[in-house]
């Protein structure tokens, strides 16, 4: 089974530097993902989605990388800034499978990694 | 940009009592959620509502709990008699149409169960 417990995974990037963080996600159905950042005391703030027909999506200054081989998903930050401080979460989506409501669905988080930028 | 807001913004209660925790959506969505997050651990879902009424809801969302939408604008979670382990932040959440994943959070309300 997963651990869980207070320490989260950690990432410290000197201020200017690309950071990659990492996710695995955990059901080979899920058809969308996306990544959330959550600064302290506040809810989790959308950065970036993906489709599981693409590979690949960029946005301003953050890339994600989807691998359906291997069930692992990505977010660079290109040029890493003290403001992207913040824990991320993945998370993943099952929208078309054979109990999907059609409409509803819910997303399952990941653990999340803390990302600390020094300056 | 609209947003969801959430009140209070943090709880304390005493174990055994009830609840209530008020969100107000971003206006023309459709769907609401119910997260919470335990201090230090992952965000789960608790329950989606749409059309006034429950669409799917997680194991954590048993019969102590109860959401409602009283009005076109408010959407509550009551937890009927805390317990302990109730004690986390929970969010609020929505989204506009059944074509996007994305959802909108609110800055969560810090529930204290003493």
């Amino acid at each position: 089974g997963e651990s869980v417990g207070l320490h989260l995974p950690t990432l410290s990037v000197q201020e200017g530097d690309n950071s990659i963080i990492n996710c695995a996600y955990s059901n080979s159905a899920s058809d969308y993902f996306i990544w959330y950042k959550q600064e302290s005391g506040k809810g989790p703030q959308f950065i970036i989605d993906i489709r599981s027909n693409m590979d690949k999506r960029q946005g301003q200054r953050v890339t994600v990388l989807l691998n359906k081989t291997v069930k692992h998903l990505s977010l660079q930050i290109a040029a890493t800034q003290p403001g992207d401080s913040a824990v991320y979460f993945c998370a993943e989506n099952i929208r078309f499978g054979p109990n999907y409501g059609g409409s509803q669905g819910n997303l399952i988080f990941g653990k999340g990694t803390k990302l600390s930028v020094k300056p | 940009e609209p947003e969801v807001t959430q009140t209070p913004s943090h709880q304390v209660t005493q174990m055994g009592q009830e609840v209530i925790l008020r969100c107000v959506p971003i206006s023309n969505h459709l769907y609401f959620y119910w997260y919470r997050q335990i201090l230090g651990q992952k965000v789960e879902f608790l329950v989606s509502f749409y059309n006034n009424e429950i669409s799917e809801k997680s194991e954590i969302f048993d019969d102590q709990f109860s959401v409602e939408r009283p009005d076109g604008s408010n959407f509550t979670l009551k937890i009927r008699s805390t317990k302990l382990e109730d004690s986390a932040m929970y969010f609020c959440a929505s989204k506009g149409t059944a074509n996007t994943e994305k959802l909108f959070f609110g800055s969560g309300t810090q529930l204290s169960v003493l």
